[in-house]
């Protein structure tokens, strides 16, 4: 099985900070690395998918970017409303979600 | 309006079984396939398995083998997931997404997610 390592699994920062999520895969998962956000009570919310596709609707301060086994979640400028959970989740053998990087506000 | 409408909360005793339905609508339903995924209290997301709403196929997570069945109501545009043997572990929020992929979970995504339904297991 393919295991998800996100890193750090929690993060504090501050509106306007840049924020950088990375995911490693244990092994070669190509491009097939989607992001996800989740707010309290929420259901996830799909952000970003094959690795560095921005979804309709997401803002682009949002990116994606990486391949094979290391990838990251970019967040350009940190704005209230983005203080969540973020999940990466790969497809590529079987299906596996990260353990979650949990964005708190400094 | 495009959504994935989930049943309400369930309670249930050890060894019950439940059974959660999500009824899509806003697009077509057989164009896509149904996940599930389940988050424990204060855990992560969970991979339960996938069905194709084209034709039924399913795949499940090793870990659900043998316990979980999901199928779909196409007249209706429903999903459903049972699972069976409920444990106190199974305590969880359980949510049906649209998933990309019609032939097989491989390279999909999960773009639409119902609200989730929460399943507690309690004797």
């Amino acid at each position: 099985d393919i295991q998800m390592t996100q890193s750090p699994s929690s993060l504090s920062a501050s509106v306007g900070d840049r924020v950088t999520i990375s995911c490693r895969a244990s092994q070669t998962i190509i491009s097939f690395l989607n992001w996800y956000q989740q707010k309290p009570g929420e259901a996830p919310k799909l952000l970003i998918y094959a690795a560095s596709n921005l979804q309709s609707g997401v803002p682009s301060r949002f990116s994606g970017s990486g391949s094979g086994t290391d990838f990251t979640l970019t967040i350009s400028s940190l704005q209230p409303e983005d203080f969540a959970t973020y999940y990466c989740q790969q497809s590529y053998s079987s299906v596996n979600f990260g353990q979650g990087t949990r964005l708190e506000i400094k | 309006q495009i959504h994935l409408l989930q049943s309400g909360a369930e309670v249930k005793k050890p060894g019950a079984s439940v059974k959660v339905s999500c009824k899509a609508s806003g697009y077509t339903f057989s164009s896509y396939g149904i996940t599930w995924v389940r988050q424990a209290p204060g855990q992560g997301l969970e991979w339960m398995g996938w069905i194709s709403a084209k034709n039924g196929n399913t795949k499940y997570a090793q870990k659900f083998q043998g316990r979980v069945t999901m199928t779909t109501d196409t007249a209706t545009s429903t999903a459903y997931m049972e699972l069976r043997s409920l444990r106190s572990d199974d305590t969880a929020a359980y949510y049906c997404t649209r998933d990309t992929q019609i032939f097989d979970p491989q390279y999909g995504y999960f773009d639409l997610w119902g609200r989730g339904t929460q399943v507690t297991v309690s004797s």
